[in-house]
């Protein structure tokens, strides 16, 4: 069974320019996670994505944003691009199990340099 | 503020000794914690969950215990080995159905042969 996967694997961009991000979950995940890790800062929580809608945000700016597509695929967009944006850009998926149990499965990420 | 804190200090031991991590929360009651692995420059791995109503959990060499009255996770490697130098991330989640989970900074494990 494929693994989650994310692309592209790095991107470098400029500041002030835009970043796409994309996720394809495991099969049969409904729901999509967004994370960035910036180095010594851990992994801070940006966006929570279930059958299409958005469930959750983390504490960023409006200029992150992303989506989910009916195959439960998932974009995260970065508009205006900052310097302290670079990081690695985490996805996971996860089913939502009864309870709320709900175990992630993380992607490779994607390392994002913006310059 | 809901807060998970780990050891932010590497934790260095000798091949065949036991590794033990610390989780500490506060400020909200947890329904479960997770414990994840992380190597350099990719994602963290699933490696166990403990819920609010048990007090340890074992996986092959793994063992987590969740003490609710110190607010305090446990996670232990037996039999160490230097394949098991990475970074161990705790991650909580609140009763409730926001599906947020609340993340340590993680510990960098050293095992060193």
């Amino acid at each position: 069974e494929a693994g989650v996967t994310q692309s592209p694997t790095h991107l470098i961009k400029t500041r002030g320019q835009q970043a796409t991000l994309r996720c394809s979950p495991i099969s049969g995940h409904t729901s999509v996670y967004w994370y960035q890790q910036a180095l010594g800062l851990g992994l801070q929580f940006l966006l929570w994505y279930d059958e299409g809608e958005e469930r959750n945000r983390g504490n960023f700016p409006p200029r992150f944003s992303g989506r989910q597509f009916p195959n439960y695929s998932s974009e995260l967009n970065v508009n205006a691009l900052e310097l302290e944006d670079s990081a690695l850009y985490l996805c996971a998926s996860s089913l939502i199990l009864a309870g709320g149990y709900n175990e992630q499965f993380f992607g490779p990420g994607t390392r994002l340099t913006v310059l | 503020s809901q807060k998970i804190e780990q050891n932010s200090e590497a934790l260095n031991i000798q091949e065949g000794k036991t590794a033990t991590l610390t989780c500490n929360y506060t400020n909200y009651s947890p329904a479960y914690l997770q414990w994840y692995r992380q190597d350099p420059g990719r994602g963290p791995v699933f490696l166990l969950l403990i819920r609010e109503n048990e007090k340890e959990k074992r996986k092959e060499r793994l063992k987590v215990t969740f003490d609710t009255t110190l607010k305090q996770s446990l996670f232990h490697i037996t039999a160490s080995q230097p394949a098991d130098s990475a970074t161990y991330l705790c991650a909580s989640l609140n009763a409730g159905n926001n599906r947020k989970l609340i993340w340590g900074l993680g510990t960098s494990l050293a095992v060193n042969p």
